[in-house]
Formats: C-alpha cells, structure tokens, sequence
C-alpha cells in the first residue's frame, strides 16, 4: 500500500519568515495530494489540494508543489503569522476509479510561529 | 466549520465492550471515510461507504465494521474493544462520484474514545 514520509516534525519559523514542509511518498499511482492543518483539539481543515495533472498550485500565502518523478510534493507557506502555528498534515490518494479512496497521511509537523 | 457532525462528542469504555459512533455527512455528499487518530499521529484510514457499500478499506481488523444510510449518514461499529482501540475517530464526507476523480474530504470533529 501507499507510505507517505513527512518531514520535519517540528518546525519552528520567526514570525514573518516562510516554512517548508516536504513528505514523499511511494506509489506512482497516487494522483491527489491534500495538505490539511490541524489546530489542537479541533478537526483536520482542507488548506490546499493538488492533482497529479498540476506541477504548483498557490493560495494566497500558501503554495503547493509536486515532482511526480521524484514522488514528493511539498507546501510552503509565507509571511507567516501566529495563527498559522498547528500541526500540518499531508496525505495522498489513488484514484481507483471506484469515485473516491481512503487518503494516507503523513504523521504531521507541528510548526511553531515564534512572535 | 464543515457541515460534518459527529456524536459523541467523548466515550469511556472498557475492554471487551462494543461501540458504536455516528457521522452525519455535509449536506450533498454522499461518501463518508472514517479515520482513526492515536495520539500524535496522522489519521489512519479504517474504511469508506459510497451510496451505502464499503467501497474501500484500510488495515484494519473485521471487528471494525461500518453502514451508511439512505440519507448518506453512516456509523462505526467497534466489537471486544482493545486497550490500543483508544483514540480520536474521525469521519470525512466528500461528494464522490463513481469512476471520476478523488473529491475534497471534509472531517467531522471526531469522537474521542477511552477504553480502560
């Protein structure tokens, strides 16, 4: 099955600086790569999505990239801001033809803004 | 906030007990994935119901089954629970449509279960 690798697992930024999180993963069929940030005690939030068909997508402050050759696909957030400090997830899905599938998350990276 | 409910909010169980925890889907989705979360890590798909089949599933044991109903709202079913079974449970809606591309999950707020 699909293993997706995430990296740092912690990362902390001055405010105002960007952040990098990469994750790779392992099965060349996996077509949609998600990012979703996850505040303590709350629930997962979609921040960014991008399919296998698109190299960058941006939003904003956040942007998205994906080497489907090297399989690894990573976010990147500017200017960042204290609202941004939670734990980022990323995962990865095949699209199987069956309409939807389980994602595979990385195992998060909590990203500290320090003011 | 999604428009994905999900109840209880909190459970304490023992081992060996059964549970049962519900997912009410955001309104025009018809596929819900449930998730479990340990401590620390990312969710782990269990399974996932599209139009009231088990439409894919994860590692996980048969004692982890699922339904979902007419109205697209499922549940998670958990027999002879385990000590490891402890854990925030998350379900995600999505509009999934058969043979097109993976659309946006949206998660519930997940119910935390404590088996002691």
């Amino acid at each position: 099955g699909e293993n997706v690798e995430q990296h740092p697992s912690t990362l902390s930024v001055q405010e105002g600086d960007s952040a990098v999180i990469k994750c790779t993963y392992s099965d060349s069929a996996s077509n949609y790569f998600p990012w979703y940030k996850q505040e303590l005690g709350k629930r997962p939030q979609l921040i960014i999505d991008i399919r296998s068909n698109v190299g960058e997508k941006k939003d904003q402050r956040i942007a998205v990239t994906l080497n489907k050759t090297a399989k690894h696909f990573s976010l990147h957030i500017t200017e960042t801001q204290p609202e941004d400090s939670a734990v980022y997830f990323c995962a990865a899905s095949i699209d199987s033809g069956g309409g939807a599938d389980g994602l595979t998350f990385g195992k998060g990276t909590h990203l500290i803004i320090q003011p | 906030e999604t428009g994905v409910t999900q109840s209880p909010t909190h459970l304490i169980k023992t081992r060996g007990q059964q549970v049962t925890l519900r997912c009410s889907s955001q309104s025009g989705h018809n596929t819900v994935s449930w998730y479990q979360q340990a401590l620390g890590q990312g969710p782990q798909f269990i399974f996932q119901y599209y139009r009231e089949e088990e439409n894919g599933r994860g590692n996980f044991p048969p004692r982890f089954s699922g339904l979902q109903f007419p109205n697209y709202s499922s549940e998670l079913n958990v027999n002879a629970l385990e000590l490891d079974d402890s854990a925030l449970y998350l379900c995600a809606s999505s509009r999934g449509l058969a043979g097109y591309q993976v659309e946006t999950q949206y998660f519930g707020p997940g119910t935390r279960l404590l088996v002691l």
